[in-house]
């Protein structure tokens, strides 16, 4: 069965680029028609869709975030990956990567599975 | 954006109560609602797709139900280990929201 496992630095200084990672085993990144999804989560807050990509380069973002996202599939390295850019400390969050797949013809998608999440600081 | 509401916010229970979660989306969402289980310190995990479909693997006491803007979640006999906090997403549309989540407490 697929896994993804979240990784990358868990502090960042303001005003500097947050760059995560997700690795996808047990499946190829590139089978079937998925999107690759990162959703964060402050501290005791809910859940907020950050965007998601394809491997045919298409992607989708959260407009609160469009300006300072990028998302991006590396098919070779079976990962996709997360650069959120002028992070404050507003950005603090558990990311969490997710697959999202279509469950029937009219459209349906959902997000399954997720990564276990990793926490990641704005300080100085 | 598309807004999603839930009710209540937080829930007190016993072993083999019957639980309900309510959801509203602010527009009309067909049947795009999906129901997650967060349990603490734990990713969030597909409980129901589609409004009613139960993912594989997910005890049959979880019962979703729901079209257009109203959508409920029912534990029909609850369990010492469905504590947990239980969001509702829509994926009608981009971006993609969640409800604000419901915390159960057994």
């Amino acid at each position: 069965q697929v896994q993804l496992q979240e990784s990358g630095p868990g502090l960042v200084k303001p005003s500097q680029t947050l760059s995560l990672t997700c690795s996808v085993s047990g499946g190829s990144i590139s089978s079937g028609s998925y999107y690759w999804n990162w959703i964060r989560q402050p501290a005791g807050k809910g859940l907020e869709w950050i965007g998601r990509a394809h491997t045919s380069g298409t992607t989708t973002y959260n407009s609160s975030l469009k300006s300072r996202v990028t998302i991006s599939v590396d098919t070779s390295k079976n990962q996709f990956s997360l650069k959120l850019s002028s992070v404050t400390a507003a950005d603090t969050a558990v990311y969490y990567c997710a697959r999202a797949y279509y469950y029937n013809r009219s459209g349906g998608t959902t997000f399954d599975p997720w990564g276990q999440g990793t926490l990641v600081t704005v300080s100085s | 954006d598309i807004q999603m509401t839930q009710s209540p916010s937080s829930l007190s229970a016993s072993e083999g109560d019957r639980v309900t979660i309510t959801c509203r989306a602010s527009q009309n969402i067909g049947s795009f609602l999906d129901w997650f289980q967060q349990k603490p310190g734990k990713a969030p995990k597909l409980v129901i797709f589609g409004a009613s479909s139960l993912r594989a693997g997910v005890p049959s006491r979880f019962n979703g139900s729901g079209s257009g803007t109203d959508f409920t979640l029912t534990v029909s006999s609850l369990q010492p280990e469905d504590l947990a906090s239980y969001y509702c997403q829509q994926s009608y549309s981009t971006p993609y929201t969640f409800g604000q989540g419901t915390k159960l407490e057994i």
